[in-house]
């Protein structure tokens, strides 16, 4: 069965860090592959999603960046986090672009 | 218009209540449809999904009507286990489109 893995589950940073997040996804070959945006009281955004390997497409502009170095590996980044880019941070999977899409457990970002 | 609108909430039921959700959404050329349940501080899990004949699991039924752009969704016999935040999910050209969800209370 296929199983989706997010690590950290949850991260302080100060402003004007770095950030790494990590998605893996196991149990499936080439699958599509979704960053989100929960922030507190809102609904989802999508931030990024990818077909296959390095193939990223960026929904709304923003400090933050996105990569797919393997397969199954879905990477959110940033140079210097914002105020705003606190959240809930969700990462998803579908087979196909119509399919369902499953999610990760999230880590949950607090800037301070 | 926000792309996909649902009931505020939150709805504060009584164990065994009937309760219903509404969602309107904004593309007519929307393709699929769902409905995923959010627990506190935990990622949306798939519900189900939403078929134009209208579909039913267990004490769920879920209808979609393409020409009012309108999806439902039904709880009969409500439980305890049910509180949760409700989430229409609408997918147009492989991108999912979250409304804000609507809260749900079942008391004892």
């Amino acid at each position: 069965s296929q199983t989706i893995h997010q690590w950290p589950a949850t991260l302080v940073q100060p402003v004007g860090s770095p950030l790494s997040l990590e998605c893996t996804v196991e149990g499936t070959s080439n699958p599509n592959l979704y960053w989100y945006r929960q922030a507190a009281g809102r609904g989802l955004q999508l931030l990024f999603y990818s077909v296959g390997i390095g193939q990223i497409s960026s929904e709304v502009p923003q400090n933050l960046s996105a990569s797919r170095p393997q397969d199954r590996q879905f990477i959110l980044s940033s140079k210097k986090l914002l105020l705003s880019d606190s959240g809930f941070y969700l990462c998803a999977w579908s087979v196909g672009q119509q399919e369902t899409q499953y999610f990760g457990p999230g880590t949950r970002l607090l800037v301070l | 218009r926000k792309e996909v609108e649902q009931d505020p909430g939150p709805f504060n039921v009584p164990e065994g209540a009937t309760v219903a959700f509404n969602c309107t959404y904004s593309n007519s050329a929307s393709q699929s449809f769902f409905w995923y349940r959010q627990d506190c501080r935990k990622e949306p899990k798939l519900l189900m999904s939403v078929y134009s004949s209208g579909n039913e699991d267990g004490r769920f039924t879920a209808q979609l009507n393409r020409a009012s752009q309108y999806i439902s969704l039904l709880i009969r016999d409500s439980k305890l286990s049910d509180s949760a935040t409700y989430l229409c999910v609408v997918n147009w050209g492989g991108k999912l489109i979250f409304g804000q969800g609507t809260e749900l209370s079942v008391k004892p």
